[in-house]
């Protein structure tokens, strides 16, 4: 089965600088995708970031980057120039390729974006 | 092109009695997954849903619950004889037939047992 762990519960970062969300994950299947959500306050669930196993290259959008290291099952998100709206849990998430758009989610880390 | 709708937002309900939950998947989705957040805690899986079909419900605890998504409507979720323990949000996400991999979620409904 597969299992998807932050290891960070909660973050601090000053606005304008950069943070690091570590997500690590365990699967025996080759071809699968990886996801950030974001959840502010609200509760919405707000998609940051995907990535393709089979893509080498890293998923960029914006201000936030994925560092996707296949071989280690890495799977980070760098959040630069972190705005006051960051401010949210965030949940890394595992979709197994085939059939089904099932996500399996880790904990979350609560990042907390400071004045 | 309205997003995934759910409702009610809010739902409080006294132990024993029923809760109804229902989710109206993005224009063109026939696929629909429900998950439930604990406090504290990630997204569970439940269940997914095609429609008139269940795929898999791995993640539906074995009583009380159950799903559906008809031909015509939305996709229910019920709790029968709740208790304090399914207190949670509960969100649906849905998809498309085929291609794009991924899926876009509901706000959610907070289920208050009291």
């Amino acid at each position: 089965a597969q299992t998807v762990t932050q290891s960070q519960p909660e973050m601090s970062v000053q606005e304008a600088e950069t943070v690091t969300l570590s997500c690590t994950y365990d699967t025996s299947e080759n071809n699968y995708y990886l996801f950030w959500y974001k959840q502010p306050p609200s509760r919405q669930m707000i998609l940051v970031i995907r990535q393709e196993a089979y893509k080498q290259q890293n998923a960029t959008e914006n201000r936030f980057s994925v560092n996707f290291q296949k071989a280690a099952k890495s799977f980070s998100l760098k959040i630069s120039d972190s705005q006051l709206g960051d401010t949210a849990m965030y949940f890394c998430a595992f979709m197994r390729g085939g059939a089904t758009n099932k996500l399996i989610f880790g904990t979350g880390t609560l990042l907390a974006v400071q004045p | 092109n309205a997003g995934v709708m759910q409702n009610p937002r809010h739902l409080v309900r006294r132990r024993g009695q029923e809760a109804r939950l229902r989710c109206s998947p993005m224009k063109g989705h026939s696929h629909v997954y429900w998950y439930r957040q604990l406090p504290e805690e990630g997204l569970k899986f439940m269940v997914y849903l095609q429609k008139e079909n269940i795929i898999d419900e791995s993640g539906m605890p074995k009583e009380r619950f159950s799903a559906e998504f008809p031909k015509e409507g939305p996709s229910i979720l019920r709790i029968q004889q709740v208790v304090r323990g399914d207190s949670a949000a509960y969100f649906c996400a849905s998809s498309p037939e085929t291609g794009d991999r991924q899926a876009f979620f509901g706000q959610g409904t907070r289920l208050t047992v009291v």
